[in-house]
């Protein structure tokens, strides 16, 4: 099975703070994605990535950047979090075009 | 610009009732489509997926068809739980070759089935 995790569940930070996101995926896949979800939006895209050191901006990449030095590692970046940055966030991997598996989500508040 | 549109937004049914989850889309121009499920508060666990030049996909309980040229989706759940109480999502990818790695999600449809 594959297995995509999410270093935090639960997440609360100051406003100003530099705040990191990691995601692991198991199953040497290339493909990662970043995405946020708010109630009455949905799922937005934020980044992609399609190998290592390559990404692409999504719908919202604004107020954050992403890394990937490894294959299975894949980490968002919120230079200075503030407020309107509060949401749940999603972590997907995937093989182009195949189907793509999510981790558990990392819910963050930024007082 | 695709845009995915589910209906309803929520629903409540008794224990066993068979029901039906809409999903649709604007541009038929989809390399797949995929219905996922959310618990409250986790991440999206992938019930099926379905190629543009498939019609219908099963799993257990639950089948799923694909009208690509009408830009519809349902996901049909057989003899309902309550343990399928969730929100469901669908999402397409679209066939354009530089960016089919983009999904356009739905809104979801808020299952509850009551004991």
């Amino acid at each position: 099975d594959v297995k995509v995790t999410q270093s935090s569940r639960y997440l609360v930070k100051r406003t100003g703070e530099k705040v990191f996101l990691e995601c692991v995926q198991d199953m040497d896949h290339e493909n990662m994605f970043w995405y946020r979800q708010d109630p009455g939006l949905g799922l937005r895209l934020i980044y992609f990535s399609y190998d290592v050191k390559m990404k692409e901006k999504g719908d919202i990449p604004e107020g954050y950047s992403v890394s990937r030095e490894k294959k299975e590692r894949f980490s968002l970046i919120l230079e200075s979090a503030s407020t309107n940055q509060t949401s749940m966030y999603l972590c997907a991997s995937s093989f182009t075009p195949i189907e793509q598996y999510f981790g558990p989500g990392t819910r963050l508040t930024v007082t | 610009k695709q845009e995915v549109t589910q209906i309803p937004a929520a629903l409540s049914v008794p224990e066993g009732e068979n029901l039906v989850l809409n999903c649709s889309f604007t541009d038929s121009a989809i390399y797949n489509l995929q219905w996922f499920r959310q618990d409250p508060g986790k991440g999206l666990t992938s019930l099926l997926l379905i190629q543009s030049s498939q019609r219908e996909q099963t799993s257990g309980r639950l089948n799923a068809s694909l009208d690509k040229s009408s830009g519809r989706s349902t996901l049909y759940i057989a003899a309902s739980q309550p343990g399928d109480s969730a929100t469901y999502l669908c999402a397409v990818r679209p066939n354009s070759g530089g960016s089919n790695y983009k999904l356009t999600f739905g809104k979801g449809t808020l299952l509850t089935v009551n004991p």
